[in-house]
């Protein structure tokens, strides 16, 4: 079936780069999206890429996807503290659905 | 522009109760979405429209649970009788067709007692 896996916890210090990874198991999966969620709120769109890219770059993100280790990573440059947030990847499986799957979150510490 | 608008935005009754929760999607969007996030199963997608008809249903966890579309601005989901294990936030999200990216609201924090 399909399946998003993420690490659950990152620490980085201000300034410095971060990167969360992602995996996925659909390989016909069409769209895959990152999203940040801060507390008490929704979740907010941050970028999406589409399978046939293997790079997106917006401002100080940084999304590259390796399509045939079915791995996801987002690159944020000069992380601030305002960073600190859960970040969600997800998958748009081969369905033909609107159906996403999420992955469990990753939360982003941004150590002064 | 005006995002999902989500209400009540905290809800605390006793089981046993009737909960109905309220969503407005982003004007023009045709597809909505029910979320529920717990800290045990992440988040799972309950059941969306499009074009106010529902198209998958799958994951609502069982009858007392139930969801309408009356029109393309507003949407209720409902669970009857409400039961602690509802306890979750439900997040309700729209798009420009089932296939663009979602939108998601500030969430329902629901507590039943």
């Amino acid at each position: 079936g399909e399946d998003v896996e993420q690490s659950l916890f990152l620490s980085v210090r201000e300034g410095d780069s971060s990167v969360i990874n992602c995996t996925y198991t659909d390989s016909s999966s069409t769209y895959l999206y990152w999203y940040k969620q801060e507390p008490g709120a929704g979740l907010q769109l941050l970028t999406y890429i589409f399978s046939n890219m293997d790079m997106k770059q917006d401002q100080r993100l940084t999304v590259l996807l390796n399509k045939k280790d079915k791995h996801l990573s987002l690159r944020i440059a000069d992380t601030q503290t305002g960073d600190s947030a859960i970040y969600f990847c997800a998958e748009r499986g081969s369905s033909n659905t609107g159906k996403l799957i999420f992955g469990q979150g990753t939360t982003l510490q941004v150590k002064p | 522009d005006a995002g999902v608008i989500q209400s009540p935005r905290h809800e605390v009754t006793e089981m046993g109760q009737e909960v109905t929760l309220r969503c407005k999607p982003i004007s023009g969007h045709n597809s909505l979405f029910w979320y529920r996030q717990t800290m045990m199963r992440g988040l799972e997608l309950l059941i969306y429209f499009n074009n106010n008809v529902p198209i998958d249903d799958s994951g609502m966890p069982e009858d007392r649970f139930s969801a309408k579309m009356p029109n393309a601005s507003f949407s209720t989901l409902k669970i009857q009788p409400s039961e602690p294990r509802d306890s979750a936030v439900y997040f309700c999200a729209s798009s420009f067709g089932d296939n663009q990216p979602q939108h998601f609201g500030d969430g329902t924090r629901l507590s039943i007692l």
